[in-house]
């Protein structure tokens, strides 16, 4: 079955700095990859999400980059703000079906204002 | 607000005791999924219901059963708890494609 590993486990950084998590996975076959972001007290809510038929996809502060060949992918959140203190899964897994998400164990990323 | 709801948001009960676990997933949702959250496990895979069958298995105990109903809302039992069932469970649901799960607020359970 398919292997998540996610890095760093917990990150921290002053406000307005940029931060990085990277995924690694182990299933060739896996073709989509969400991020989840949860915040204190509520459920894991998708942020992002990829194909394995792009290289990278922006959203405002938050992109996602994805290597297929080397079977990892990152999130990178630029210009960060208290509230996107929490903490970050990525998943992978094969689109539809009866495919279940792997998720990684999540980084818990402290923003210092 | 994710559209899926869980009920109850604590539960506190004792060593060898049941429970259920009430979720109702998002409208037009036809699959829903149960994961278990511990500090030290990370998101785990228990169970996934596509329209009122079984489809996906993870690492549920054989203690732990669940079931999804006709109006799609779904139930998970827990039964004879020990202290290490205590955690958060999550319901999460989606229409069809697994990746893109939207996420109850979780049941907070503590076995005593």
């Amino acid at each position: 079955g398919e292997n998540v590993e996610q890095h760093p486990s917990t990150l921290s950084v002053q406000e307005g700095d940029s931060a990085v998590i990277k995924c690694t996975y182990s299933d060739s076959a896996s073709n989509y990859f969400p991020w989840y972001k949860q915040e204190l007290g509520k459920g894991p809510q998708l942020i992002i999400d990829i194909r394995s038929n792009v290289g990278e996809k922006k959203d405002q502060r938050i992109a996602v980059t994805l290597n297929k060949t080397a079977k990892h992918f990152s999130l990178h959140i630029t210009e960060t703000q208290p509230e996107d203190s929490a903490v970050y899964f990525c998943a992978a897994t094969r689109s539809g079906g009866s495919y279940i998400p792997t998720f990684g164990r999540g980084t818990s990323l402290i923003v210092h204002p | 607000d994710s559209g899926v709801t869980q009920t109850p948001k604590h539960l506190i009960t004792a060593t060898g005791q049941r429970v259920t676990l009430r979720c109702s997933p998002r409208s037009g949702d036809l699959s829903v999924y149960w994961y278990q959250q511990s500090l030290d496990q990370g998101l785990q895979f228990l169970i996934q219901y596509y329209n009122g069958e079984e489809r996906a298995k993870g690492n549920i105990l054989e203690r732990f059963s669940a079931q999804q109903f006709p109006d799609l809302h779904s139930e998970l039992n827990l039964s004879s708890l020990e202290l290490g069932d205590s955690a958060l469970y999550f319901c999460a649901s989606s229409v069809e494609d697994a990746g893109k799960l939207f996420f109850g607020s979780g049941t907070q359970l503590s076995v005593l």
